[in-house]
């Protein structure tokens, strides 16, 4: 993915709100990708994954929605709440046993 | 059950010094990847194993270097660390490789000085 430097996407949403994080994905071909939550000082934590031959998963309190025509994913999280804060990175994998390819990543900030 | 493991969680290096970063799967997990990630950006991916083969490289320099063990641990050397390398260094594991069901520890960030 490309490199978005020190300064991150930021998407500030009120506590109990419903927050879309929006990906757009850099390869037509890819198979199958994934969203990570990321918050400070860890390691990114698996949320939800979805095969390319399906446009919509829903998970608990999360949903990707996946639009190939326009290479684009989006992540939905209902009732956002405070520990929803995170930094949230899509990430692709072409096909088989090609590696995981992150994209640009997007802060999400929960306003209490 | 353990998620994925990395030791140490921090560490601090002189320019020019190796470093080992050691790495342990969820159990099950017969692969292993690395990825490096800079402050501010995504994860970027360097090795993966598979079964102690290597199975892919990202465009990393021969500087970087890893292995994995029969019971599918897995160690990262850096040669020759450069200010540059300073960076949260990422292990992650799944059943079969690929990037599919990719699951992170959390991580050990490196700095060089």
């Amino acid at each position: 993915g490309e490199s978005v430097g020190l300064h991150l996407p930021t998407l500030s949403v009120q506590e109990g709100d419903n927050s879309i994080i929006n990906c757009a994905y850099s390869n037509s071909a890819s198979d199958y990708f994934i969203w990570y939550k990321q918050e400070s000082g860890k390691g990114p934590q698996f949320i939800i994954d979805i095969r390319s031959n399906m446009d919509k998963r829903q998970g608990q309190r999360v949903t990707v929605l996946l639009n190939k025509t326009v290479k684009h994913l989006s992540l939905q999280i209902a009732a956002t709440q405070p520990g929803d804060s995170a930094v949230y990175f899509c990430a692709e994998v072409l096909s088989g046993n090609t590696p995981l390819v992150f994209g640009k990543g997007t802060r999400l900030s929960v306003i209490a | 059950d353990a998620g994925v493991t990395q030791s140490p969680t921090h560490l601090i290096k002189t320019r020019g010094q190796h470093v080992t970063l050691r790495c342990s799967p969820i159990s099950g997990h017969k692969s292993v990847s690395w990825y490096q990630q800079v402050l501010g950006q995504g994860p970027q991916f360097i090795f993966q194993y598979y079964e102690k083969e290597e199975r892919g490289r990202g465009n990393f320099p021969d500087r970087f270097s890893a292995r994995q063990f029969p019971n599918y641990s897995s160690e990262l050397n850096v040669n020759a660390l450069l200010l540059g390398d300073s960076a949260l260094y990422l292990c992650a594991s799944n059943q079969q490789g690929g990037g599919e069901k990719l699951f992170f520890g959390s991580g050990t960030q490196l700095s060089v000085l």
